[in-house]
């Protein structure tokens, strides 16, 4: 059984290229989050999608950031225009969420971001 | 919007000691979960806690849910090196659609 995997597992950039991470949640799961760690942080929650859908981007910046989970395909999220301080540990998580009972969440090992 | 405290952030023991992390909501849960995150390493689901009182066990690890359901806590009975790692709880609460972590513990168990 394949888990939630993400890729890159390290993405290196300059300042002012577009930085695009890559999750597929595990098989039978609809869900995805996404979620930012900072070095001896915790997780801090950026975009909550279903498929086609995005349910709450509360989390994530207005500017440069956007998130999508197509019909086909991985979910992606998008760093335009990447700033030193976009340099953290993206995860994806996803989770069969049924009725009003949050399912756990399983997470992805990481795509860790570094800008130049 | 929904807060979730941690405390301690930082905790250093000695092999065989035990171990407690704290976790307060400023709303309440209606479920509350604990994730293991191994240095370098991704969060691990460990447990749901749903009752109001709610006490679970797993080997070593015991868990508790506040009788408000705005409190959690998470001990570790005579750690290990194998216990390293941050322990992150995470709650739902009202309307929202997504898991509020706290800022996680950091233990680290010195041989």
């Amino acid at each position: 059984n394949a888990g939630v995997m993400q890729n890159p597992r390290h993405l290196v950039r300059r300042r002012g290229q577009e930085a695009r991470l890559r999750c597929s949640p595990m098989k039978g799961h609809s869900h995805v989050y996404w979620y930012r760690q900072l070095p001896e942080e915790g997780l801090k929650f950026m975009v909550y999608l279903q498929k086609e859908n995005i349910i709450d981007e509360s989390g994530m910046p207005k500017e440069r950031f956007s998130a999508e989970f197509p019909k086909e395909g991985p979910s992606i999220l998008r760093i335009q225009q990447v700033v030193r301080g976009d340099s953290a540990a993206y995860f994806c998580a996803s989770s069969t969420f049924q009725g009003n009972t949050n399912e756990k969440l399983f997470f992805g090992s990481g795509t860790q971001l570094s800008v130049l | 919007g929904q807060q979730v405290m941690q405390i301690p952030q930082y905790q250093h023991v000695q092999e065989g000691e035990d171990f407690t992390t704290y976790c307060n909501s400023s709303t309440t849960l209606s479920n509350i979960q604990w994730y293991k995150q191994r240095p370098g390493g991704h969060p691990v689901f460990l447990i749901q806690l749903v009752k109001s009182g709610e006490v679970k066990k797993q080997k070593r690890l015991t868990f508790q849910f506040g009788e408000a359901k705005k409190n959690s806590s998470l001990h570790i009975t005579a750690t290990q090196t194998t216990d390293v790692g941050t322990y992150f709880c995470a709650g739902l609460s009202g309307s929202a659609r997504q898991l509020t972590f706290g800022s996680g513990t950091q233990l680290t168990v010195l041989p």
